[in-house]
């Protein structure tokens, strides 16, 4: 039940975009179309972002999409504004037997 | 406006036992699947349980099958998550969260930390 992999951090300046990679396995994000992504600033509870990889809750900005290669799902942040700065994680169903898994986290830093 | 909101935490011995709970509000609760998920300080998120809307099926993550026990009462629109024979590594920030249906989290309460130290 590994975790999927994130970058530590990544960084941008406002109005630059930056992509969150998140890497599993052929038995997570290779093979489910069920990656959600959720944003958490420091102290809060994680809030929704992405969905079924690329799908937008309703009040989410669309400068946040997201999308899936093989065993890699990414988040991209177009127009990066400074409320934009906090932890990004994603999530992928992995099936009956481990169910879900988390990615290690992204910090994201606005310049 | 839904609304989770969890309870039940504090500081707990090791092999101490400790009961949280999450109350819904805002949508019918009873149709909705739950889950809990936790945060040790200072690290990301980990999933911890699974249970259906009615009750009937229920996952755990190999961390803590055999010491947890989720549960629910519809009747009650609450949520439980019964924690026995705690360990240091369980100490963690403990968030409900309502499954969207779609093997996603769309709604998440603020929270309830549990700390585990002798």
């Amino acid at each position: 039940q590994s975790a999927l992999t994130q970058p530590r951090s990544v960084s941008g300046s406002p109005g630059q975009s930056v992509t969150v990679s998140c890497t599993g396995t052929s038995s997570d994000v290779g093979v489910y179309n069920y990656v959600s992504w959720y944003q958490q600033h420091p102290g809060k509870a994680p809030k929704l972002m992405i969905y079924d990889v690329s799908k937008r809750p309703s009040g989410v900005p669309d400068r946040f999409s997201g999308s899936k290669s093989g065993n890699t799902a990414s988040l991209t942040i177009s127009g990066l504004q400074a409320e934009d700065e906090a932890d990004y994680y994603c999530c992928s169903y992995a099936g009956s037997y481990t169910f879900y898994v988390f990615g290690t986290g992204t910090k994201v830093t606005v310049l | 406006e839904v609304q989770l909101v969890e309870s039940g935490g504090g500081l707990v011995q090791p092999g101490g036992s400790l009961r949280l709970s999450c109350a819904a509000s805002g949508f019918t609760f009873g149709s909705y699947d739950m889950t809990w998920v936790r945060q040790a300080p200072g690290k990301g998120l980990e999933w911890v349980s699974y249970i259906s809307g009615g009750g009937s099926t229920i996952y755990y993550a190999d961390s803590v099958k055999g010491r947890f026990s989720i549960s629910r009462d519809n009747a009650k629109n609450s949520l439980f998550l019964q924690m026995n024979s705690l360990r240091a590594e369980d100490t963690a920030v403990y968030y409900c969260a309502r499954e969207s249906g779609s093997w996603y989290f769309d709604d998440w309460g603020q929270g309830t930390l549990v700390t585990v130290c002798s």
